[in-house]
């Protein structure tokens, strides 16, 4: 069975400051990883998609990595705002079309 | 472009109650999702849907019943409502396995 850690729970990080948040899953044999973003009370924001056979993927000051043989992916946060305060949740996807999430990292940046 | 909707957003019920959450894509999506979130948990896959007419069960299906009659709705019920189905009930739809896009949520409390 599939099981998806996110270390760590919270962060709290000066703005301005680089950041990186840790996805680590079991099983290597996925379709793809997605990481969200969640802001209080409400849905998720896809942020980036990495299938399987990529090792990476860039968007604006976001940048996830994917090792499918170690089982970890990161999600790079280059020069933190108070605006990126949120949880973010990866989901690994398998074939059979369905995600599995990690219990996400609750990152606040301070001012 | 509303995306993904869900309807009610907030429900009270009473212990053995029944109710039914709506959702409507107008993405023209083939698969949709209902999850669960739960404090420190993460989400959890209730049932999903591979197409109009399909459904199949996720982790946690028990308790719940859906039916996809049409392909932009997806309907998920509680029967006899516990509360241990206390919870923010997500909405999602994808048109490939996995790049998820989520309603808001619905927050259902049992007394």
């Amino acid at each position: 069975k599939q099981e998806v850690t996110q270390i760590p729970a919270a962060l709290s990080v000066p703005e301005g400051e680089n950041l990186v948040l840790n996805c680590s899953f079991t099983d290597s044999a996925i379709y793809n990883l997605q990481w969200f973003r969640q802001d209080p009370g409400k849905g998720l924001t896809s942020l980036l998609l990495i299938q399987s056979s990529q090792r990476e993927q860039t968007s604006g000051r976001l940048n996830a990595s994917l090792d499918k043989s170690s089982g970890r992916s990161t999600l790079y946060i280059a020069a933190s705002q108070p605006g990126d305060s949120a949880t973010y949740l990866c989901a690994v996807g398998d074939s059979s079309y369905k995600l599995i999430f990690g219990s996400g990292t609750r990152l606040l940046v301070r001012p | 472009n509303a995306g993904v909707t869900q309807t009610p957003k907030f429900r009270v019920l009473k212990t053995g109650q029944s109710m039914t959450l709506l959702c409507a894509q107008d993405m023209n999506h083939e698969y949709m999702y209902w999850y669960r979130q739960d404090p420190g948990m993460g989400l959890r896959l209730i049932h999903y849907s591979v197409g109009e007419g399909t459904t199949a069960k996720g982790e946690v299906p028990d308790g719940y019943n859906v039916s996809r009659l049409k392909k932009q709705n997806f309907l998920l019920g509680l029967e006899s409502a516990a509360p241990s189905q206390t919870s923010v009930y997500f909405c999602a739809s994808s048109y490939q396995p996995g790049e998820l896009f989520f309603g808001e949520g619905s927050r259902l409390t049992v007394l």
